[in-house]
């Protein structure tokens, strides 16, 4: 499957702990996004890297929120000290942006990680 | 207020009908205009896509931008049991690496 990876799939942990999540992009593609999707809204754009490096962070993206992505390939989401408000649907996307252009390019999403905080 | 509104549905048709999504937004930057479908517990994956003003056909579904009124629609002609799913506007200005989106309208397709 050449598709866009998110690794677990599911995840239950309880208020107060760590949890990290693992996106593993379309081959090549240089552009990464994270979205956080809660039941009956939309995706919220939390946060894209661009190869490393990290060029936006949404607000909603707090201090307990960080994203790495360290050779440009696959990236992690770690949530520090988890708050019930914390479980949605984690989504990943890629997208393959060609000469430092940055018009459209389709993003590609990943089947999402859904976590619950107990 | 959200940057972009999208009409909640849930949506119920009989198969065969004309399905009409609607959604509104505020930011004027944005020029490209995104339609993902989305089934439950997937991804969303893309299903059209409008630069700036106009009409774009594809098959059954036709996407329309009337950015003077900041307005976008998806019509679906001869809808069928498998269009069923979620359906996310996610418009997104030039200059942005990410697509903003609605909160998804509901539709089923009743046979």
């Amino acid at each position: 499957d050449t598709g866009v990876s998110q690794d677990p799939r599911h995840k239950i942990t309880k208020r107060g702990q760590n949890v990290t999540f693992r996106c593993d992009p379309i081959s090549e593609h240089n552009r990464l996004y994270w979205y956080r999707q809660t039941l009956g809204q939309g995706p919220e754009f939390l946060t894209y890297f661009q190869n490393e490096a990290q060029l936006e962070k949404s607000r909603l993206l707090s201090d307990r929120f960080s994203a790495e992505r360290p050779k440009g390939s696959f990236s992690t989401l770690e949530i520090q000290r988890t708050e019930q408000g914390d479980s949605a649907m984690y989504l990943c996307a890629s997208s393959l942006v060609l000469g430092g252009r940055e018009a459209y390019n389709e993003q590609f999403f990943g089947p999402g990680t859904r976590l619950t905080v107990l | 207020q959200k940057e972009v509104e999208q009409d909640p549905g849930p949506l119920s048709v009989p198969e065969g009908a004309i399905v009409s999504l609607n959604c509104t937004y505020s930011n004027s930057a944005f020029q490209y205009f995104m339609w993902y479908r989305q089934y439950s517990r997937k991804g969303p994956e893309l299903l059209m896509y409008t630069y700036s003003s106009g009409n774009k056909e594809d098959g059954r579904f036709t996407a329309q931008v009337d950015k003077s009124s900041k307005y976008i629609s998806l019509f679906i002609r001869d809808s069928q049991p498998s269009d069923s799913a979620t359906y996310l506007c996610a418009p997104r200005d030039t200059n942005a690496g990410k697509s903003t989106f609605g909160d998804g309208t509901t539709l089923t397709v009743k046979p």
